[in-house]
Parts: C-alpha cells; sequence; structure tokens
C-alpha cells in the first residue's frame, strides 16, 4: 500500500503566480478530501470529492481556488493568482466509501507566497 | 454545525506519566470519532477511532472510549514516552455522505521529557 501521494513536498512561490498542488489517493479509495493546515485556523476542509465528484466546496475560500478529480487516481488544487496568505500546508486525504473508516492523509504541500 | 474542542497546550510530561488530553464534541446523529497524531514535518496518522456510543478505540498503549451521554472522545495513556511527542488531534465525521469529511479540533501538544 502506497499511501496518498502530494506533490510537491514544498512550494515557494510569488504571489501573483499560479500553484498546482497535486494528490494520488489510495487505490480503491473513492473519497478525496483537501485540507488546509494554518496556524491561525487549524485543519479546515476546502473539498471534498466523492467517486470524483465534489460533494462539498463549501470551504474553498474563494474563486481563486479550483479543485478537480478527472478520475480515480488523480486530482489537483490550483490557486490563480496566489497571495501571501494563501501560505499554509495543504493536504489531502482518502477514504474509502464508507463514513466509519478512517481518512489517510498524505505528507502534506508546505506552501509558501512571497 | 459540528464542532470539536479540545484543551490547549502544550501539555508538558516526564517519561512514564499518565496522559489525559479532554475532547468533547458538538454534532447531531451519531457521528465516528477519531484522533490523529502528527509528527513534525508529517501528515496526520490515525491513532484510534470509535464509531458507536460505548466503544473504546485502542492503539498503541493510547484509548479513548465514545460516551455520547457526556459528549466526549478523552485520549488516555498510562505511561507516555518521549517518542509520543506530538500534536494530537480529536476530530469527528457523520454517517452520511455530506458530512463524511473530518471536523477537527484545534490540536494539542505533547511533550515528554525523559
Amino acid at each position: 500500500d502506497a499511501g496518498v501521494i502530494q506533490s510537491p513536498r514544498h512550494e515557494v512561490t510569488e504571489m501573483g503566480q499560479e500553484v498546482t498542488l497535486r494528490c494520488k489517493p489510495i487505490s480503491g479509495h473513492n473519497s478525496l478530501f483537501w485540507y488546509r493546515q494554518t496556524m491561525m485556523r487549524g485543519l479546515e476542509l476546502l473539498i471534498y470529492f466523492n467517486n470524483n465528484v465534489p460533494i462539498d466546496d463549501s470551504g474553498m475560500p474563494e474563486d481563486r481556488f479550483s479543485a478537480k478529480m478527472p478520475n480515480a487516481s488523480f486530482s489537483t488544487l490550483k490557486i490563480q493568482p496566489s497571495e501571501p496568505r494563501d501560505s499554509a500546508v495543504y493536504f489531502c486525504a482518502s477514504q474509502v466509501s464508507d463514513g466509519n473508516q478512517p481518512q489517510h492523509f498524505g505528507d502534506g504541500t508546505r506552501l509558501s507566497i512571497l | 454545525g459540528d464542532s470539536v474542542t479540545q484543551m490547549e497546550g502544550p501539555v508538558t510530561l516526564s517519561e512514564e506519566a499518565f496522559l489525559t488530553i479532554n475532547c468533547t464534541y458538538t454534532a447531531t446523529g451519531y457521528p465516528s470519532l477519531f484522533w490523529y497524531v502528527q509528527y513534525p514535518g508529517e501528515g496526520l496518522q490515525l491513532l484510534l477511532k470509535a464509531t458507536k456510543a460505548d466503544d473504546k478505540g485502542s492503539n498503541k498503549g493510547f484509548e479513548a472510549t465514545y460516551r455520547k451521554e457526556t459528549t466526549s472522545f478523552h485520549l488516555e495513556k498510562g505511561s507516555v514516552q518521549v517518542s509520543d511527542s506530538a500534536v494530537y488531534f480529536c476530530a469527528l465525521s457523520g454517517p452520511d455522505t455530506g458530512r463524511r469529511a473530518l471536523t477537527f479540533g484545534s490540536g494539542t501538544r505533547l511533550q515528554v521529557q525523559p
């Protein structure tokens, strides 16, 4: 079991640039989550997919953020244009389609917007 | 909406001391409850879970019991080790598809001194 794989692990870029974060869920998991972790707000959900369909995107901050899941093995989170306040650690997690089962997290992408 | 409240940290203990980290929750229905642990620079790892009232989750010497009457899920360990130093998150998720995302507490940092 390879676990949830996120890339890149670290990203440093200047404000105004486009940022793309990537996630490969565990094979056979059909729910995928993007979370953001900051000192001020802790861990918060950005968006959640079930069977590649967005179910809850109420946590997406604004139109600068977008997420896609074109197939069961890949998802992207894009920020365009990026701003310094987007600096955070972004986690992807996957889960089998059963709310009683735990979510498995990737190691995260540490994003710094200068 | 759903919410999780954890005791503030950091918690500093000597090795072999007893650990309690308090967690209470507010949710409709019967959520599943989880404790996750985060080591520096890493993602979140599931520590234990409980899916119904009076269930006890346990792993690596840690335990927590799902108490519906007090809406609590306190984490305990009888004898902590230096290697237990990490941040601990209490979390819940709903059973239905629309509430599958985790709602996290703010996290409690545990520091164990030799």
